[in-house]
């Protein structure tokens, strides 16, 4: 019973290498999301999906790149990492878009960018 | 977007029961109270939501007032395993999906 798994656990990246943060998910939920949190701090919304091939910005896009080519999979792309990247990445879904169904959270991936 | 205010930290004895509250008097009607934790590197946790009415579920109850401004989590017997952030959020819109809104939470310590 996977739920959210979001791949690698941790990476350190040097300044203006690039990565990818992967999320897949087996629920079959519609939406997707990615969060950041910065230390002592609540999460910050980057980026979210609707569905197969449909993306939008949240709160902190820049200097990040989403696709969404399938249900399963929402990938986070970093093309130059700068150290104010440097955080914990969670990735969450949901069933549908309705206020009435929770979020379901993986465990996160800790980035660290020297 | 309705902000909510939560005590910075509580502390409950193991057994006791915790009553965490929170305020979001800028509520909408068809806004979602949502409870979310955190235990110490691990991704939130949803606990439970509610609109107008208390809700129970198998990890807490939720208590929302009549005029909805405020509300409270009550983990009925807290065990050292309950140790978390808790996280009170109002459901907003953000296009066509709803966002989470995390403000920084209530850091709940249980104790022996």
């Amino acid at each position: 019973n996977a739920g959210v798994t979001q791949t690698p656990k941790f990476r350190i990246l040097k300044i203006g290498q690039s990565m990818t943060l992967q999320c897949t998910q087996d629920m079959n939920h519609n939406y997707m999301y990615w969060y950041r949190q910065d230390p002592g701090m609540g999460l910050k919304l980057i980026y979210y999906s609707v569905g197969a091939g449909i993306t939008d910005k949240g709160e902190v896009p820049n200097g990040y790149n989403v696709s969404r080519s399938t249900t399963e999979d929402f990938p986070l792309r970093l093309e130059l990492a700068a150290p104010s990247q440097t955080s914990v990445y969670f990735c969450a879904t949901q069933s549908t878009g309705n206020g009435n169904q929770p979020q379901h959270f993986g465990d996160g991936t800790r980035l660290s960018i020297l | 977007d309705a902000k909510t205010t939560q005590p910075t930290s509580m502390d409950c004895a193991e057994g006791r029961a915790a009553n965490l509250p929170c305020n979001h008097s800028t509520i909408s009607g068809n806004e979602y109270v949502y409870w979310y934790r955190q235990i110490h590197s691990q991704g939130p946790q949803y606990i439970i939501h509610g609109l107008k009415n208390n809700e129970t579920n198998e990890m807490a109850s939720l208590i929302i007032t009549e005029d909805r401004k405020s509300s409270t989590l009550i983990l009925p017997h807290a065990t050292l395993r309950d140790t978390a952030v808790y996280y009170c959020i109002v459901r907003v819109k953000t296009g066509t999906a709803s966002k989470l809104t995390f403000g920084t939470g209530t850091r709940l310590q249980v104790t022996l």
